[in-house]
């Protein structure tokens, strides 16, 4: 059974970094034909899909143009996880953050993470 | 990005009826490489991520009931449950997955009547 466990600070003041964690047990980071997701979710902007990194001979990421200049998605093959980082956080940032995997649709998703930023 | 807009924005159901949640793209979502509907629905309950519930349009997710189904293609979409259960309470989402940003839409609420 696979699960996503998210781990990181629910507080991160403004113009600082957002950095989450999601961990994953029951599959594998570096599976072919899956992609890992950030999602996160405010009653402004709805869901809203940042990015994704996926491993197909070689490591890809996208990412939402939105957040393309603050975003940063990194698998963790050794720990079997990957990582959210957001530069450069302003109030604008608040929601609860997601980790889910995407075969294609996204069928599994971690228990999300609040976060909001604040001085 | 592709636009997903869901109609109605808020549904009251009596449960046993019937409930329908139209989704329309602002692009085709059929990919004739594989003649498939990239999209997919999600129920989401209070405190709760988003659970899939179908994918390319019209397949069901395992354990999900089949009183859920979908139907659609192109830009025009419909998630319909059957015969609505107190359960079913939920805002509903769908989701393109033709092309990134993988959008959703802005959410549909379903309360009972």
């Amino acid at each position: 059974q696979v699960q996503l466990r998210q781990s990181g600070p629910g507080l991160v003041k403004p113009s600082q970094t957002l950095s989450l964690t999601c961990a994953i047990s029951g599959d594998s980071v570096s599976r072919n034909s899956v992609a890992w997701i950030w999602i996160r979710q405010s009653p402004s902007r709805g869901l809203e899909w940042l990015g994704r990194t996926y491993y197909t001979s070689k490591w890809y990421n996208d990412y939402a143009e939105s957040v393309k200049s603050r975003i940063v998605i990194n698998p963790d093959t050794s720990k079997n996880q990957f990582s959210l980082q957001l530069n450069s956080v302003t109030p604008e940032d608040t929601a609860i953050y997601y980790c889910a995997r995407a075969s294609p649709a996204l069928g599994i998703w971690g228990q999300g993470t609040m976060v909001t930023v604040s001085s | 990005d592709f636009v997903m807009t869901q109609s109605p924005d808020s549904l009251a159901v009596s449960l046993g009826e019937r409930a329908a949640i139209n989704c329309k793209s602002s692009q085709s979502i059929l990919y004739s490489f594989n003649n498939k509907n990239h999209l997919a629905w999600y129920q989401q309950k209070p405190g709760q991520p988003p659970k899939l519930l179908i994918y390319w349009a019209s397949t069901r997710e395992s354990g999900v009931p089949d009183r859920f189904s979908g139907s659609g293609s192109g830009t025009d979409f419909t998630l319909t449950i059957s015969t609505l259960q107190a359960e079913d309470v939920a805002v509903y989402y769908c989701q393109q997955y033709y092309s990134t940003p993988y959008t959703f839409g802005q959410g549909t609420k379903l309360e009972i009547k």
